[in-house]
């Protein structure tokens, strides 16, 4: 079974620098998609970023972008310009043959003014 | 807008009491979940559905049942509601072979 982990509960960061959070996965699977999730304190998930596994390349979204390392299984997302509207729980997740979604428990972020 | 719609937004049962929970979706989509998230973990999958007629078991299905009647609805009911169900509930849906997830904005249920 897939298994997702997110080895830090919580992080936090001074306004306007940059942030790293963790994620690694473990997938038999050779073709799978992963991605990031926020979740502000109003509960609604919102995609941030994903990455195809077969893409070398890594993802960019604005602020936010991945490295990458599929030989380690490491999906880690970088906040660079942290706002404190980025203030949030982020959850790694990742995704099956059966599009079925993995997640890791969250780390939440706390943005320091 | 379009998207998924939970109801009720909050809920507070007696232990044993039963009741249902619904989401509705107005995008055509075939696969819809219902997930749990508790304090320190992830979304686990509750139950699932492929399509219309259709439900099947995820990770922790036990105390839940599950209906799929109408495409556009996905009803989660807890038949003898428990304290350890005291937990915030998501319904999700998506196209098939799609990877785009699309989330209600959850149900804090609590279990008294």
């Amino acid at each position: 079974a897939q298994t997702v982990t997110q080895s830090q509960p919580e992080m936090s960061v001074q306004e306007a620098e940059t942030v790293t959070l963790s994620c690694t996965y473990d997938t038999s699977e050779s073709d799978y998609y992963l991605f990031w999730y926020k979740q502000p304190p109003s509960r609604q998930m919102i995609l941030v970023i994903r990455q195809e596994a077969y893409k070398q390349q890594n993802a960019t979204e604005n602020r936010f972008s991945v490295n990458f390392q599929k030989a380690a299984k490491s999906f880690s997302l970088k906040i660079s310009d942290s706002q404190l509207g980025d203030a949030a729980m982020y959850f790694c997740a990742s995704m099956d043959s059966n599009y079925q979604l993995i997640w890791g428990a969250g780390t939440k972020l706390i943005i320091k003014p | 807008n379009a998207g998924v719609t939970q109801t009720p937004k909050f809920r507070v049962l007696k232990t044993g009491q039963s009741m249902t929970l619904l989401c509705a979706q107005d995008m055509n989509h075939e696969y819809m979940y219902w997930y749990r998230q508790d304090p320190g973990m992830g979304l686990r999958l509750i139950h699932y559905s492929v399509g219309e007629g259709t439900t099947a078991k995820g990770e922790v299905p036990d105390g839940y049942n599950v209906s799929r009647l109408k495409k556009q609805n996905f009803l989660l009911g807890l038949e003898s509601a428990a304290p350890s169900q005291t937990s915030v509930y998501f319904c999700a849906s998506r196209y098939t072979s799609n990877y785009g997830y699309t989330f209600g904005s959850g149900t804090r249920l609590t279990v008294v």
